[in-house]
């Protein structure tokens, strides 16, 4: 069973603030995705990151996916209360066909004002 | 929420009745799952499908049955509720893609058991 750890588990930073927050597994996935949830909602795709070294930017947000595609970063620059939420990522389970995700269970992070 | 509708939003239960969570897709995706989100466990995948007629067990199907009688509908069924079953439930469809399993998400059903 692939799994994904994601750290830290909470993050409470002030508005303005950089962080850092972190996705790893001890297996290889062909890619993988980031997702922020915010309160009462789903989750929303951010990004899908490939190949290993990869490097996405989404305005103040930059994800980086591991050299030897086990692990993926997502830092955040200058962050504002609108970034509150629980970052999740994901990846294909391995094997056959890519139609089911493993879910890390995310970093839950406040923006203070 | 990429055109994914569940119904109902909020819904309490008493221990031993039963239910039905309906999710809707505008758009004609092959793939569709339900999941349970719950504090310190994360999203776990209950059952889904890959198709019309089509379903599947996942992660943690105890409890639950699923039907998919048309594509645009994906129905999570409780025959008998339990506490355990107090969750935050997610229908998402998967976008057509060969390459990668994106996921669309509907806005969720809160459940409470008692």
């Amino acid at each position: 069973t692939q799994l994904l750890e994601q750290s830290p588990q909470f993050l409470s930073i002030q508005e303005g603030e950089n962080l850092t927050v972190y996705c790893n597994s001890s297996s290889v996935f062909s890619s993988l995705q980031w997702y922020r949830q915010e309160p009462g909602e789903g989750p929303v795709l951010l990004v899908t990151v490939v190949t290993g070294g990869e490097v996405k930017k989404l305005k103040r947000l930059t994800f980086q996916f591991g050299d030897a595609r086990k692990d993926s970063s997502l830092h955040i620059t200058a962050a504002q209360p609108g970034d509150t939420g629980l970052y999740l990522c994901a990846g294909p389970n391995s094997g056959g066909s890519n139609y089911k995700l493993t879910f890390g269970k995310g970093t839950l992070l406040t923006v203070n004002p | 929420n990429a055109g994914v509708t569940q119904t109902p939003k909020f819904r309490v239960l008493k221990t031993g009745q039963s239910m039905t969570l309906l999710c809707a897709q505008d758009m004609n995706h092959e793939y569709m799952y339900w999941y349970r989100q719950d504090p310190g466990l994360g999203l776990r995948l209950i059952h889904y499908s890959v198709g019309e007629g089509t379903t599947a067990k996942g992660e943690v199907p105890d409890g639950y049955n699923v039907s998919r009688l048309k594509k645009q509908n994906f129905l999570l069924g409780l025959e008998s509720a339990a506490p355990s079953q107090t969750s935050v439930y997610f229908c998402a469809i998967k976008r057509d893609s060969k390459l990668f399993n994106e996921q669309f998400f509907g806005p969720g059903t809160r459940l409470t058991v008692l």
